[in-house]
């Protein structure tokens, strides 16, 4: 069974940073892409970030491009999004998403549960 | 950016109705337009992928449709578990984005 456990999240001030992580088992970790988005609340789904299988191609969307980092470690079946100079607009519920990549990449087929991020002074 | 449309925003249906969502791109997305369901306090889910796909587990009674710019989701008997929020998102190119999200209400 694919299982994808997010972790990390919590209050902070507007300009810290903080580090989430994304646990995945029930699949080969290493043959496919991830993903996160996220979600503030009351509002809609907006993807914030794709790394592929060997972390060579990386993309971010404009709204964190510069301010956040995703990585992964294949060995321990992990991916991370390391958040700086948060922002009170960071505020949401962040997903790490699977991408199947043989359907079509930018396609989420598993979900996480999410780990909400508070951005507020 | 590929923007996507959706509509209604909302809609109030019955168990048993026909239900039809609309989600308009932009510009051209070929096929690759995805939709998902979303409880409320839980994550997302995939129901339909690459235009028509119906992922693995999902019923028979969600179809898709639709190529280029305009694209339905239609759900042919609303059951109750069914009430939530449906979702579009592109896969054509990036950034990925996704629709304002339908939120289907029981009547």
């Amino acid at each position: 069974e694919v299982q994808l456990v997010e972790s990390g999240g919590g209050l902070v001030h507007p300009g810290g940073s903080l580090r989430l992580s994304c646990a995945a088992s029930g699949f080969a970790f290493t043959s496919f892409g991830m993903n996160w988005v996220r979600q503030a609340p009351g509002k809609g789904l907006e993807w914030i970030s794709y790394i592929d299988s060997p972390s060579q191609t990386i993309y971010y969307s404009d709204s964190v491009k510069g301010r956040f980092t995703t990585s992964r470690d294949n060995a321990k079946n992990s991916l991370f999004l390391q958040m700086n100079n948060l922002r009170d607009e960071d505020t949401a519920v962040y997903y790490c998403a699977r991408d199947n990549w043989e359907i079509s990449v930018g396609t989420f087929d598993y979900w996480g549960q999410g780990t909400p991020v508070t951005v507020s002074s | 950016d590929f923007q996507l449309t959706q509509s209604p925003s909302s809609l109030s249906a019955s168990v048993g109705d026909r239900v039809t969502i609309t989600c308009r791109a932009s510009q051209s997305i070929n096929r690759y337009l995805n939709w998902y369901q979303q409880k409320p306090g839980k994550a997302p889910k995939l129901l339909i992928y690459v235009g028509t796909g119906l992922q693995s587990g999902v019923p028979s009674r969600f179809i898709g449709s639709g190529s280029g710019t305009d694209f339905t989701l239609t759900i042919s008997s609303l059951q109750p578990e069914d009430f939530a929020t449906y979702y579009c998102q592109q896969s054509y190119g990036t950034p990925w984005t996704f629709g304002q999200g339908t939120k289907v209400e029981i009547k």
